[in-house]
């Protein structure tokens, strides 16, 4: 069954630092995201994209926060300047059309642990 | 508001038993509204999803219910098993795109 992966699983990084999460999403698939999900808290929209644009973001993806899909397969979430708030799950999901079904795939995220 | 509230927090059933997730939501323009189940250290994954035209939708023990007017839907899992332990998010989806406001989260365990 096709998934959407993510590296690194888990990556611990220090304040300051950027730090770059990567995804392969589904590959008939054509919008993708990035989610959060802070320890035990629910799970918050950061950005969707497609057509190599961002369609929509949160006032979460300030500045320090960036996306890219470099090559026909990845899909990239930057934080330039990492701070400690930062440390969260990220999940990458995809869907194959952009209608208002909320069928999402999500992969299994990498946790980022900012010290 | 875009908020969707999520009630109880944590949810301990006895297996057989019937385990029930409310969730509330005030912005209109919601018009899907699907639930995700999340194991540990796993991401979340769709359960069932309902549009707001059906009053009530089921997929095998688990059952969503839906009151527009109310402005309420709710997640009911039959004959609850001990694999059903998981976190459960509801969620609502508005057009254009699926951008995706979760819910609060509740914990379920089923015990033995």
């Amino acid at each position: 069954e096709p998934e959407v992966t993510q590296t690194p699983s888990h990556q611990v990084t220090q304040m300051g630092q950027e730090v770059i999460l990567r995804c392969v999403p589904i590959s008939n698939h054509l919008y993708f995201y990035w989610y959060r999900q802070i320890l035990g808290q629910k799970v918050e929209f950061l950005v969707s994209f497609y057509n190599n644009e961002i369609s929509e973001k949160s006032e979460i993806f300030d500045d320090q926060f960036s996306v890219e899909r470099p090559d026909g397969s990845n899909f990239t979430l930057k934080i330039r300047s990492t701070k400690l708030e930062d440390s969260a799950m990220y999940f990458c999901a995809s869907t194959p059309g952009r209608g208002g079904t909320g069928e999402l795939f999500f992969g299994e995220g990498s946790r980022l642990t900012v010290l | 508001q875009q908020q969707v509230k999520q009630s109880p927090q944590s949810l301990i059933v006895q297996k057989g038993g019937i385990s029930i997730i409310n969730c509330a939501y005030e912005n209109t323009a919601f018009d899907y509204f699907p639930w995700y189940q999340q194991f540990p250290g796993k991401g979340p994954a769709l359960l069932i999803a309902i549009r707001p035209d059906v009053s009530e939708k089921k997929e095998g023990r688990f059952t969503i219910s839906f009151n527009k007017s109310a402005k309420q839907f709710s997640l009911h899992i039959m004959d609850s098993q001990p694999g059903d332990s998981a976190t459960y998010f509801c969620a609502a989806a508005r057009p254009p795109g699926n951008k995706l406001t979760f819910g609060t989260g509740t914990q379920l365990k089923v015990e033995l």
